[in-house]
């Protein structure tokens, strides 16, 4: 089975202070890596995408950085607000299936 | 307002009983699909459909059925053969055709006691 490894499993941030969240993938052929957001009781929402041909995209705060050669690939929230607690999955999908296959999830509280 | 609902938010059942969980979607993609969620595991796939009358098997497919008879729905029915079924279960749907992005309804609480 594919994997996509997440960490850590929870972070804590002050207010005004930079999240970051980390995943590994496997599969060489992955082509489409999203992050999503998901609030307790919700679905998750789609924050933040990126294609292996760039190595960082930037929406407002959030920023995925990408790094082709160590199958790694990040998300950073830029003056973390406590608005932002909520757990963020990233994914990797591609390689032919219409399937994600989805980290395990980070918990990420902002105090403040 | 478009969008993908599901139905109920929170079910409860007795165990041995099957249940049906609904999800439809006005947002015109082709792709459905079904995941369970358990604390600290993610999103792991139960079944997901890319045609209508079409459907493939995801990592955790035993215990689960489904059926794809209109674009619009795409219904998960939990049998008694699921041993765990005590979950949050999440739709998705994604347009289909070289996209990958998935949009998730709000979640059904299932409880089986």
């Amino acid at each position: 089975q594919q994997q996509v490894k997440q960490s850590p499993q929870s972070l804590i941030v002050q207010k005004g202070g930079i999240s970051i969240i980390n995943c590994a993938y496997e599969n060489t052929a992955f082509d489409y890596f999203p992050w999503y957001q998901q609030f307790p009781g919700k679905g998750p929402a789609l924050l933040i995408a990126i294609r292996p041909d760039v190595s960082e995209k930037k929406e407002g705060r959030f920023t995925i950085s990408f790094n082709k050669s160590a199958k790694q690939f990040s998300l950073h929230i830029m003056d973390s607000q406590p608005g932002d607690s909520a757990t963020y999955f990233c994914a990797a999908g591609g390689a032919g299936s219409y399937q994600l296959t989805f980290g395990k999830g980070t918990k990420l509280s902002v105090i403040p | 307002d478009g969008g993908i609902t599901q139905s109920p938010k929170y079910l409860f059942r007795k165990e041995g009983q099957n249940v049906t969980l609904s999800c439809e979607q006005n947002l015109n993609h082709d792709a459905m699909y079904w995941y369970r969620q358990d604390p600290g595991q993610g999103l792991r796939l139960i079944y997901y459909s890319q045609i209508v009358n079409d459907f493939q098997k995801g990592d955790i497919a035993e215990g689960y059925s489904v059926s794809r008879e209109k674009k619009e729905s795409f219904p998960l029915t939990v049998t008694s053969a699921q041993k765990n079924p005590t979950a949050f279960y999440l739709c998705a749907s994604a347009l289909a055709g070289g996209t990958y992005e998935q949009y998730f309804g709000p979640g059904t609480r299932l409880t089986v006691t």
